[in-house]
């Protein structure tokens, strides 16, 4: 079965700090995709990127970046110098192709609190 | 413009009550979904729908919880008797092969 762990329950930086938020998977599928959504205090889910299981290499847009290791089954997601809209619940999710289409499996995300 | 529209997007109703969210997606895609979120908690998956029937559901999704696509283009999700526990935020979602697009959400109060 499909598993996502988010360890990190809540973090607390201070602007401008670097975050990473973890995220370590489990899977017997050879395909599959990663997502990171966030969900800021308004409660709808934000898309923010999606790798597949081919391509491991790391990925750069503008602060955030993503650090993709299939020996380690884990997808990392790095805020750098962060801001107080950041502060939000972030949530890693995997695909489950497990009776068609496009199931996502979601970690119990991590509340990231960025304060001044 | 948005992937996927809900509507409402918060509703309150009594205990005992049905309610019916609604979804409409912005392209064809054929696989449809619901997933549900209590306060606090992670997002879970109810049930997909493909080619206009149940494809999956979870054990979450019993038998107060129905969905329809009925003239082809809204999606919905109907809870027939509410209770407290029904209190949730409903996410409809459409997928491809490999993006999942969310809608904004329908925050439900069962009080």
């Amino acid at each position: 079965a499909q598993k996502v762990t988010q360890a990190q329950t809540e973090i607390s930086v201070v602007e401008k700090e670097d975050v990473t938020l973890d995220c370590v998977y489990e899977t017997r599928d050879t395909t599959y995709y990663l997502f990171w959504y966030k969900q800021p205090p308004s409660g709808e889910l934000v898309f923010l990127i999606r790798r597949n299981s081919f391509d491991e290499q790391n990925e750069i847009s503008g602060r955030y970046s993503w650090n993709f290791q299939k020996s380690t089954s884990s997808f990392n997601f790095t805020i750098t110098a962060s801001q107080v809209v950041d502060s939000a619940v972030y949530f890693c999710a995997l695909s489950d192709f497990t009776g068609g289409g496009n199931k996502l499996t979601f970690g119990t995300g991590t509340q990231l609190k960025v304060e001044l | 413009e948005p992937e996927v529209t809900q509507t409402p997007s918060h509703q309150v109703t009594q205990m005992g009550q049905e309610v019916i969210l609604r979804c409409v997606p912005i392209s064809n895609h054929l696989y449809f979904y619901w997933y549900r979120q209590i306060l606090g908690q992670k997002v879970e998956f109810l049930v997909s729908f493909y080619n206009n029937e149940i494809s999956e559901k979870s054990e979450i999704f019993d038998d107060q919880f129905s969905v329809e696509r009925p003239d082809g283009s809204n999606f919905t999700l109907k809870i027939r008797s509410t209770k407290l526990e029904d209190s949730a935020m409903y996410f409809c979602a459409r997928s491809g092969n490999t993006e999942a697009f969310f809608g904004q959400g329908t925050r439900l109060t069962v009080v």
